[in-house]
């Protein structure tokens, strides 16, 4: 079945920006959405964006979407993220997900995640 | 502030049945949109426990059930196991907050005693 798996720094500097890229693993990423979750340490999920295979179809949680940058790579089964100027705040575990539907449509499944801290 | 409100924390006993309500408003849940609900075990990321309001996901067992009504959803165990005591989140879409559609409740704390 599919797997996604996050890879990047677990450590970014104030101000810089934070990458991460998610890959897919056991099928394609292709005709699916595909997005980004994040859960501060010890509080409840928070969306960031996610995107369409194509690339042609992104969406940002208007909270953060001045700083944010989705994009994917179907040559590489892999989808990214880029977070720019972070901050403390921005502390938490990142997780990607496979969305089927993109208005309104469930995450299934997820990517184990990974801890990103900010911190000098 | 989360957009779908949820109850920090329920708990029963092993064989009990609980439920965990996820209210919203008419631009989300009250709108019809569909309800998605995830389990997350301590330490692991989040699972689809429910889709669509009340279909389970693959390999969901039968106990759990999800229903909705009005502005609200919940989700019910019944015969409650101690492998179910995890974290437990809805997921909805809000029109108010178009073009963004995803937004998630706080969370509930099911401890099972």
């Amino acid at each position: 079945q599919v797997q996604l798996q996050e890879s990047g720094p677990g450590l970014v500097k104030p101000s810089e920006t934070l990458s991460l890229t998610c890959t897919v693993s056991g099928g394609s990423i292709s005709g699916y959405y595909w997005g980004w979750i994040r859960q501060p340490p010890g509080k409840g999920l928070e969306s960031i964006a996610y995107i369409y295979y194509t690339g042609r179809d992104t969406n940002y949680n208007p909270s953060l979407k001045s700083r944010v940058i989705i994009s994917v790579d179907t040559s590489k089964n892999q989808f990214s993220l880029k977070l720019s100027s972070v901050t403390a705040a921005d502390t938490a575990v990142y997780y990607c997900a496979r969305r089927l539907h993109g208005s309104g449509g469930d995450f299934d499944p997820w990517g184990q995640g990974t801890l990103v801290t900010v911190s000098s | 502030q989360s957009v779908l409100t949820q109850p920090p924390s329920v708990s029963g006993a092993p064989g009990q049945r609980v439920t965990i309500s996820c209210t919203g408003s008419s631009s989300n849940i009250g709108a019809d949109y569909d309800v998605h609900w995830y389990q997350q075990l301590p330490g692991k990321a989040p699972k689809l426990l429910m889709y669509g309001n009340s279909n389970r996901a693959s390999g969901v067992p039968t106990r759990f059930s999800g229903s909705k009504s009005g502005t609200s959803a919940s989700l019910a165990i019944t015969g409650l196991q101690p492998e179910d005591e995890a974290d437990y989140y809805c997921q909805s879409y809000d029109s108010s907050l178009s073009p963004w559609d995803v937004v998630f409740g706080g969370g509930t704390k099911l401890t099972v005693l």
